[in-house]
This record gives structure tokens, sequence and C-alpha cells, in this order.
């Protein structure tokens, strides 16, 4: 069964550097969403992309984030310059449908900002 | 926006009881309602959905309530098993925007 990848499994930076999260979606999927979940607390919606362009954002997704499918099967997660209240696990999700259902999420990446 | 309410936080029960978790939702523009279980540093699993346009949605040991009017549902997990231990989040959909639930740690003991 077809499954959503993410790269690296952990990353750890020092505050101020910019990090690039990488995800495969599952390859028939054509809607991409970034979330983010602080240790213990729940599930965050970041962003979700379509046809290169964002479709919605939340508050959280502010300048410092930036989003991008850089070629045919990788869509990435940029942070500019990365806080301490960045560190958090980040999951990809895509989808087959333009309304959002049935995203499948893929393993996480956990961000460390020391 | 969305904004979702999960309870209860905890929750504990016996093999081969019942479990029964309930969400609120604020924005009637909501459409889909999906539930996710995480076990302990995993991905979240996508375990059962249901659609505004639906009451009631089964699978096996596992159901879902829609109540559009009062906007609540509920997750209803029967004959508990310990492999059902994990944390549950229920989510709304509006507007390709998805909001999750504060989640409920769910331990059956056996």
């Amino acid at each position: 069964e077809p499954e959503v990848t993410q790269t690296p499994s952990h990353q750890v930076t020092q505050m101020g550097q910019e990090v690039i999260l990488r995800c495969v979606p599952i390859s028939n999927h054509l809607y991409f969403y970034w979330y983010r979940q602080i240790l213990g607390q729940k599930v965050e919606f970041l962003v979700s992309f379509y046809n290169n362009e964002i479709s919605e954002k939340s508050e959280i997704f502010d300048d410092q984030f930036s989003v991008e499918r850089p070629d045919g099967s990788n869509f990435t997660l940029k942070i500019r310059s990365t806080k301490l209240e960045d560190s958090a696990m980040y999951f990809c999700a895509s989808s087959w449908d333009q309304r959002g259902y049935e995203q499948y999420f893929g393993p996480g990446t956990r961000l460390t900002v020391t | 926006g969305e904004n979702v309410e999960q309870h209860p936080s905890t929750l504990s029960v016996q093999e081969g009881d019942s479990a029964v978790i309930k969400c609120t939702y604020s924005d009637s523009a909501s459409n889909y309602f999906p539930w996710y279980k995480q076990e302990l540093g995993k991905r979240p699993q996508l375990i059962i959905d249901i659609r505004s346009n639906v009451g009631e949605k089964k699978d096996q040991r596992i159901a879902v309530t829609l109540n559009k009017t009062a906007k609540h549902f509920s997750l209803h997990i029967t004959e508990t098993q310990p492999e059902d231990s994990a944390v549950y989040f229920c989510a709304a959909i509006s507007y390709n925007d998805m909001r999750f639930g504060a989640g409920t740690r769910l331990t059956v003991k056996p």
C-alpha cells in the first residue's frame, strides 16, 4: 500500500538556521498539507497546497515558513530562521480529494532547535 | 476559524468494554469529520470518517455518529482490546483547512 514518506526523520538545528523538511506524497494525490505537533499536544494545521499554490494557511504559517513542490515528487517545508518554539514534529499529508478528505500522513520529521 | 473541542482527555477501560469519545465543532461550514489514531511516536492514522450528509457510519468495532444540528460527533469503540490503546484525535474540515481536537488518551487494561 502506498504511503507518504518524509526525510529526515530527525533534524537538529541551531536557532536562526534555515531548515528544509522533505515529503514525498502518495503518487496519485494532488493535494498536500503540512502539520506540526508540539510534544504532547494536538496536531496543528499549517498549510494546504495544490497546483503549485497555497490553498489555505493557518495563523501559525507566517513569513518564516514557505512551501514548494520543486519537482514532480517532492513537497518541501522551509523554515527560514528557526526559533526554539519551532521544535516539534512536522507531518506531511496528502489527499486525492480537493476538499481535503481522506488525508494520509507521513511518519513525521522531529525538528529540534537548540 | 474552526474550533474543535474533544472530551475526555484521558479514558481508561477494561478490555471488552466500550469506549466513547466526543467532539464538538464551531464552524457550521465544516463538512467532513475524520478520526485519527496515533500510537506513541507514530504518524496519525485515519481510522474512520464521516461526511456531513451522513448521521452514522460503522466499520467493524468502530462507529462514528454526527449530529449536525448540535455540531457534535462521537467515536464509539466496542469490545476494546489492548491494541486499541493510543491517542485518538477528532478533526473537522472546512474549506480544506483541517483542525484537530486536543486528543483522548485511551488505555485498555487487559
